[in-house]
Order: structure tokens, then sequence, then C-alpha cells
């Protein structure tokens, strides 16, 4: 176990749905991350956030949408997705956002594999 | 455009032999560079990070090279075992912050 919990493990839904992803880390952490991971494509770093303040949109659609209450909670809500959204869903987390100077390293949580039908 | 490349997209070898990875990168001057490890149905799991100024970064079994002059980072696996089977990432870090990550490659090591 990293530390970093996602709920649910996989979810199925539709287009006109709405759901969310949910990521807790109990590290004591400041620094938390949203990555997609689709087939035969690398990381894609989605958002972060720094002391609950969001630091990076990396060019992510409006039907995602981003919330961090907290430094230890960290959610992602989906809306009328389309079915190229489905991919692995990852939560990372790192004492501090990484940046020049510290080394960082990331936890990544297990992962919360989306389907969109 | 920055380009992040790892070799092969699979790796095959026998069990014992020593692995090595490949990671390349242009368009990129990183400050430093993470391996990742990550098993089916997991997150990654860091491994080992080297520096713009280091050449060289070992941990037990893993030895990790960071060349700046050919934008090459090589991951070895000495005495390499099956249950070192995953896909294996490398991550460049800016000094502007955020990692990009390669599309990893995939290890096999048979008995």
């Amino acid at each position: 176990e990293t530390g970093v919990t996602q709920t649910p493990r996989h979810l199925v839904m539709g287009m006109t749905n709405k759901k969310s992803l949910k990521c807790e880390q109990h590290l004591g952490h400041n620094a938390m991350y949203w990555y997609k991971q689709s087939a035969k494509k690398p990381l894609e770093l989605m958002f972060v956030y720094n002391f609950k303040e969001q630091t990076e949109n990396n060019s992510v659609p409006s039907r995602f949408s981003p919330e961090c209450p907290n430094s230890s909670h960290l959610f992602l809500h989906l809306h009328t997705l389309q079915p190229e959204d489905s991919a692995l869903y990852l939560c990372a987390s790192s004492q501090d956002i990484v940046s020049a100077g510290n080394t960082n390293e990331q936890f990544f949580g297990p992962g919360t594999r989306l389907t969109v039908l | 455009s920055q380009k992040i490349e790892q070799n092969s997209e699979a790796l095959n070898i026998q069990e014992g032999k020593t692995a090595t990875l490949t990671c390349n990168y242009t368009n990129y001057s990183p400050a430093y560079l993470q391996w990742y490890r990550q098993d089916p149905g997991r997150g990654p799991v860091f491994l080992l990070l080297i520096r713009e100024n280091e050449k060289e970064k070992r941990k037990e079994r893993l030895k990790v090279t960071f060349d700046t002059t050919l934008k090459q980072s090589l991951f070895h696996i000495t005495a390499s075992q099956p249950a070192d089977s995953a896909t294996y990432l490398c991550a460049l870090n800016t000094n502007a912050g955020k990692s990009t990550f390669g599309d990893g490659t995939t290890l096999t090591v048979k008995p």
C-alpha cells in the first residue's frame, strides 16, 4: 500500500451520467495530482493541487471538474463524458509540488478503471 | 516539440541476465529523471531518481545512468528475476516543474 487510496476501483457509466472519483492520501502530503492513462499512451497529467489550490490544468476538457476540499482529499467530477475518455485515472500525492530544487517522489493510488459506454 | 521515447514496447530476457531499458528524450532539458515500476491494475511505484549533474545511481540490483549529452538514461536490473516482470516508466522533470512520463517498456523475465 502506498498510502493513497482511490474509489471506486472500477466504474462504468453512460455518456449522460454524472459520477465522481475520489482520492485520499494518508501521508500528510501537500500536493495532489490527477493523471489519465490510456492504452498504449503515456501517463498524462491532468490537474495539480498544492495546499488545496489548483496550480496546473493541462488543457483538460470542462467535462472533467476537479475539487480539492483539503490537502488529504481530491475528487474528479465527471459529466457528459465520451467513449474516448475511457481510461485508468490515477491519483498521486507528493510532499510538495514537483519543482526546481526538490525531488519529490510521487506516490500513486491504484487507479480507477473508467469505461464510458 | 518535446518527446520521450522508451525502447521497444516489450523486452524479454532470461532469468539471471541483466535487463537494460532505455529512455531517450529530445527538445527537453530535465533537471532530474525518475524511474517507476507499474504492475497490471496498479499505479506506478517510484524506484530511483537521478539528477542532471549525476552520472549514475544504484539501489540494490538497480542502476540508473543519465547522459545529458546523449539525452539518454539507461535503467539496468542485474541478476533479473521473474518477479521483476512489469512495465517500467521513465519520467522527466524540468526546473519549471511537473513530470512528463514516457509510455513505458514492458519487461518479461522468463524462468
